[in-house]
């Protein structure tokens, strides 16, 4: 199974908006609503931002958000902040009952 | 609150095994399976494979197949993952995280990791 395929990076300002793709096949991202995005900081552990595609758990900003089209899933960040810059990670369910995560995209808030 | 403690950093020799724990709390244990996630330094996150606490059955990453081993201890609430026949290339803080459900495959509340360095 092929890691799913990120940016390595993208930037933008504080206040502005941001879109991080992800990008699988028909065997994952394109065939479940099982798409999970994660943000890790320097030196902790990777925290859930959203799940089921479109999910967001308790405590997680509303400025943070996700969509599908098709096999490709995308994280937005609107109003950026500085304390958003991290690592991000997509995961999805696949076919074949695994796991399969993205490469990872690192943001810098400029 | 949730939350998973696992075990201490490990020093280990090229061929050995190793066998990190990961021990939940907060919530019913037998209600959500247990996925092990690694990162390698300055790599990005890999999965190893799921345990059902419910039942004790088993995914594994084709990468891992044969090498790797997780199991579940219920009177304990205490999850274990063996990886065996270890390479310097296995050098990684290793995760637990727990998933969205009994029966599903999606992290959401992760371990403190476990940092496993394999020496030559």
């Amino acid at each position: 199974q092929s890691a799913l395929t990120q940016p390595a990076s993208v930037s933008g300002s504080p206040g502005q908006s941001i879109t991080i793709s992800c990008s699988g096949t028909t065997s994952d991202v394109g065939a479940y609503n099982y798409v999970s995005w994660y943000q890790q900081h320097p030196d902790k552990a990777p925290k859930l931002m959203i799940y089921d595609v479109t999910s967001r758990p308790s405590g997680v900003s509303h400025r943070f958000s996700g969509s599908k089209s098709g096999s490709t899933a995308s994280l937005t960040i609107s109003g950026l902040q500085t304390e958003d810059e991290a690592d991000y990670y997509c995961s999805s369910y696949t076919t074949i009952n695994t796991l399969v995560f993205g490469g990872g995209t690192k943001l810098t808030v400029l | 609150q949730v939350q998973l403690v696992q075990s201490g950093a490990e020093v280990k020799k090229s061929g050995a095994s190793v066998k990190v724990s990961c021990k939940p709390s907060g919530y019913t244990f037998t209600t959500y399976g247990i996925s092990w996630v690694r990162q390698a330094p300055g790599q990005g996150l890999e999965w190893m494979g799921w345990i059902s606490t419910y039942n004790g059955n088993t995914y594994y990453a084709q990468s891992f197949q044969g090498r790797v081993f997780m199991t579940t201890d219920t009177p304990t609430s205490t999850v274990f993952m063996e990886l065996r026949s270890l390479r310097s290339d296995d050098t990684a803080i290793y995760y637990c995280a727990r998933d969205l459900g009994a029966f599903v495959i999606s992290p959401d509340s992760w371990g403190q990791g476990t940092l496993v360095t394999v020496s030559s």
